[in-house]
């Protein structure tokens, strides 16, 4: 089975803090995803990674960076937490196009920034 | 762009009904198309997927979905609702090709099932 590992399942950070999310996978997928999660507002991408120190940004990047230097290992970087980045943000890899493009999820982590 | 309307942002259904989450996309490229569900504290888990070939696609716990291009629609149903089945549904498309690692996401349904 994938495995997509998020290293907190609920964060609390104080606003201007930095935030570390840390999402790890044991499959070999070349591609992996961090997503934030609001109601009403389904899954917004925020950054995607197609291969190590590869990145590419998705459709919410402000506020946020990513570092992906081994291929299981994909960050999250609040560089300075602002109390409307309070969500659940969820990791996913997956395989490259044409083997499938399914994503695997992580089980989320929710940040509240106080 | 690529974008996904889900109509219904709650469907409530009794234990044994039919269960009938729709989903429009819009893609102007042929799509590739996903349902995920995800149970509470949880992550998202796969429920079917259509890329080519059969339209009506079968999927896990007994949920199918049916990929119609004249409507640009991918339903999800069942026909016997379980308890087991309350979660939150995500409808997702991507293209076909080299830019396909990308998924769009519709807002969601939440769907509850009554005794």
């Amino acid at each position: 089975d994938v495995k997509v590992t998020q290293s907190s399942r609920y964060l609390v950070k104080r606003t201007g803090e930095k935030v570390f999310l840390e999402c790890v996978q044991d499959m070999d997928h070349e591609n992996m995803f961090w997503y934030r999660q609001d109601p009403g507002l389904g899954l917004r991408l925020i950054y995607f990674s197609y291969d190590v120190k590869m990145k590419e940004k998705g459709d919410i990047p402000e506020g946020y960076s990513v570092s992906r230097e081994k291929k299981e290992r994909f960050s999250l970087i609040l560089e300075s937490a602002s109390t409307n980045q309070t969500s659940m943000y969820l990791c996913a890899s997956s395989l490259p196009p044409g083997q499938g493009n399914i994503q695997y999820f992580g089980a989320g982590t929710r940040l509240s920034v106080l | 762009a690529q974008s996904v309307t889900q109509l219904g942002s709650h469907v409530s259904v009794s234990e044994g009904a039919l269960v009938l989450l729709r989903c429009n996309y819009s893609s102007s490229v042929p799509p590739y198309l996903f349902w995920y569900v995800q149970y509470p504290n949880q992550g998202l888990q796969l429920l079917l997927k259509y890329t080519t070939g059969a339209t009506l696609v079968k999927g896990i716990n007994g949920f199918e979905a049916e990929f119609k291009k004249s409507e640009t629609s991918f339903h999800l149903t069942k026909p016997s609702a379980h308890m087991s089945d309350a979660a939150e549904y995500f409808c997702a498309v991507s293209s076909q090709g080299s830019g396909a690692q990308k998924l769009v996401f519709g807002q969601g349904t939440r769907l509850t099932i009554n005794p």
